[in-house]
């Protein structure tokens, strides 16, 4: 099946370090994206990327790396620096150009103890 | 970007019609109006795009008038299942462009 995968579910981690979330799609999509969203909050846009090699940062890019080696993958990480990280987190991705559909993956909820 | 301003929450009750209207006053000529579902702890879902006048899938309509500045989603029938949060974006088609997804309205089916 094809589809957006995003691993763990859940995500436990102390503060002060740094942590990796995993986003992988088979959908041969060019475009990625991570959102971040806080309880009844909207999506905020972080990182997106339209190409291998190539990424731009979103709206609240600050505390927040990510690399694009592979069209398959898109991981995001969240560095120490990031003042408030826990979160529901959001990758997406998206046929490239036509069309505004976004496809997104399960997401994984973290939470900085 | 265009920005969009949509009502916080709304009720409704099965088997009525749902009708959420999005304001976006500054859309571009370009732009595309698109809303997407949004269901707890779960990664919003695509419903439909529109440019223009009316478009019509399986889910629902979407009615947008002439001048562009607003835009209709309407939901027929709505179940309990259809409680969610529902977003409305503008944005244009093209390569790499950025979603900017709002606050939502929170739509709530009652039975």
């Amino acid at each position: 099946d094809g589809g957006i995968t995003q691993s763990p579910k859940y995500l436990f981690r102390k503060e002060g370090q740094n942590v990796t979330l995993s986003c992988e799609q088979n959908l041969n999509h060019d475009a990625m994206y991570w959102y971040r969203q806080d309880p009844g909050q909207g999506l905020r846009l972080i990182y997106y990327s339209q190409i291998v090699n190539d990424f731009q940062k979103g709206d609240i890019a600050e505390g927040y790396s990510v690399s694009r080696e592979k069209k398959e993958s898109f991981p995001l990480t969240v560095t120490s620096a990031q003042k408030n990280p826990t979160a529901f987190y959001l990758c997406a991705s998206r046929t490239n150009p036509t069309y505004n559909e976004q496809f997104f993956g399960p997401g994984t909820r973290l939470t900085v103890l | 970007l265009a920005k969009t301003t949509q009502p916080i929450s709304m009720d409704s009750y099965e088997g009525q019609e749902v009708n959420i209207t999005c304001s976006h006053n500054n859309i571009a000529t370009n732009d595309y109006i698109t809303w997407y579902q949004q269901f707890p702890s779960q990664g919003p879902r695509f419903i439909i795009q529109g440019y223009k006048t009316k478009v019509t899938n399986e889910v629902a309509s979407l009615f947008i008038p002439a001048d562009r500045k607003s835009s209709t989603l309407s939901l027929p029938r709505v179940s309990l299942s259809d409680t969610a949060v529902y977003y409305c974006l503008v944005g244009v088609k093209a390569a790499g462009n950025k979603l900017t997804f709002g606050g939502g309205t929170r739509v709530l089916v009652k039975p």
